[in-house]
Order: C-alpha cells, then sequence, then structure tokens
C-alpha cells in the first residue's frame, strides 16, 4: 500500500529565509508523480510542483524546488525567499494509479515578518 | 477561465434536511472529484467521475448521493447526514482521469458543511 508521510507538523520561517519541507513515501511502483500542494486561508488546494518519478532532475518552480531521492522514497520541498503569501497548509501527495491522490498529514507553514 | 466554482460556500443543515453542493467548471475536463477534508487534515476521496460515469466509489455511505448531469457540472446530494459529516467539501477537475498522476487537478475553493 502506497502511504506519505510528513513529520513536521509545523514550521516557521522569516521573511526572505529558506525553508525545507519533509516528505517521504513508501509504494512498489517503478513510475509514479509526487506533488506538492498548498492550501493557504482561502481553503482552495493549489498546486505548487509536482515531479514524475521517470525524470532524475529535481523539479522547479520559480522559488519552490524539489529535492527527490527516489531510492530513498525521499521528495523534499525547499521555498527561497519566503514571502507571507506563503503562509499555508502543504500536502506532500502521491499519485496512485487509480487516479486517487494519497496526501500526507500536512505542514503548517508560518511564514513571519 | 481555470476555475473550478463551488456553491454554496457554506452550509449548516439538521440531520433531516436534504441539501444538494454544486460544483462547476468550463475548462472541458472530462473528469471530476468529490473531496471530504476535516480540519488539519488532509483531503479524503470520496467520488470520481470520468466522461459523467462514475469511476472510483471510496465506499461513501449511500447517505451522499453524488450527480454528474453533464460535463460541466457535478453535484452532490445529501440527505440524513450526521453531525460528524460535518467538514470542507472540495470539488477537482482534471482534463482527462488523472491515472497515475498524469494530469493535474484543479481545485474549487470547498463548501464549509455544519450539521446540526
Amino acid at each position: 500500500a502506497q502511504t506519505v508521510t510528513q513529520s513536521q507538523p509545523e514550521m516557521s520561517v522569516q521573511e526572505a529565509e529558506t525553508v525545507t519541507l519533509s516528505c517521504t513515501y513508501d509504494t512498489s511502483e517503478s513510475n509514479y508523480y509526487l506533488f506538492w500542494y498548498k492550501q493557504p486561508p482561502s481553503r482552495q488546494m493549489i498546486l505548487v510542483i509536482r515531479q514524475e518519478a521517470y525524470k532524475q532532475q529535481n523539479a522547479t518552480e520559480n522559488r519552490f524546488s524539489v529535492n527527490f531521492q527516489k531510492a530513498a522514497k525521499s521528495f523534499s520541498l525547499k521555498i527561497s525567499d519566503s514571502q507571507l503569501g506563503d503562509t499555508a497548509m502543504y500536502f506532500c501527495a502521491f499519485a496512485h494509479p487509480t487516479g486517487k491522490l494519497i496526501f500526507g498529514q500536512g505542514t503548517t507553514l508560518q511564514v513571519k515578518p | 477561465d481555470t476555475e473550478v466554482t463551488q456553491t454554496p460556500k457554506h452550509l449548516v443543515m439538521g440531520m433531516t434536511n436534504k441539501k444538494s453542493l454544486k460544483c462547476e467548471q468550463h475548462m472541458g475536463h472530462r473528469a471530476m472529484y468529490w473531496y471530504k477534508q476535516k480540519a488539519k487534515k488532509p483531503p479524503e476521496l470520496m467520488f470520481v467521475y470520468s466522461y459523467e460515469k462514475l469511476s472510483i466509489n471510496e465506499s461513501v455511505p449511500s447517505r451522499f448521493s453524488p450527480e454528474c448531469p453533464n460535463s460541466s457540472l457535478l453535484n452532490l446530494h445529501l440527505h440524513a447526514l450526521q453531525p460528524e459529516d460535518s467538514a470542507l467539501y472540495l470539488c477537482a477537475s482534471s482534463q482527462e482521469l488523472a491515472v497515475s498522476g498524469n494530469e493535474k487537478l484543479f481545485f474549487g475553493s470547498g463548501t464549509q458543511l455544519s450539521v446540526l
């Protein structure tokens, strides 16, 4: 069974600094997708970044990048130059072959001015 | 238009009421999803429709009844709910069924449901 684990329930970072959110997962699949979603107080789930396991290169989207370690089944999210608008709950997710997203428990990130 | 619109944003209902949640998208997406989310918890998949046919039902109680009348619209009919059903209900859509994650999901802002 696929599982996703986020071991940091809450984190905080000063504005303009860098923060890394951790995620580990377990699967027997050889190719799959991993995601980071952001849920701000508006409650809308917003896709931050997506990584295909087949690709060795780490995905990047502006200030957001991942460190994907396939052998270790680790998928961390790095946010550079943190902004107040980055304050949100962040969910790591794994895509099950049926199309179902399996989410981790989430990390609440507070960006402080 | 890259929006998924959910109405109402908030709903309070009694355990004997019948109500419906509505979700609409005009992106031409053929897959639509209902998720349930409790406070401070991750979303949990309830139903998936692909080309207006129910593709996945995650063993959801029959007091929740989904309906997909056309490719742009997804409803969730509620009847005889329990207080523990109080949660945020999120709708999402994707171009095609997101098999293995090859499709991007677009989420709405949800309906906050309170069952008294």
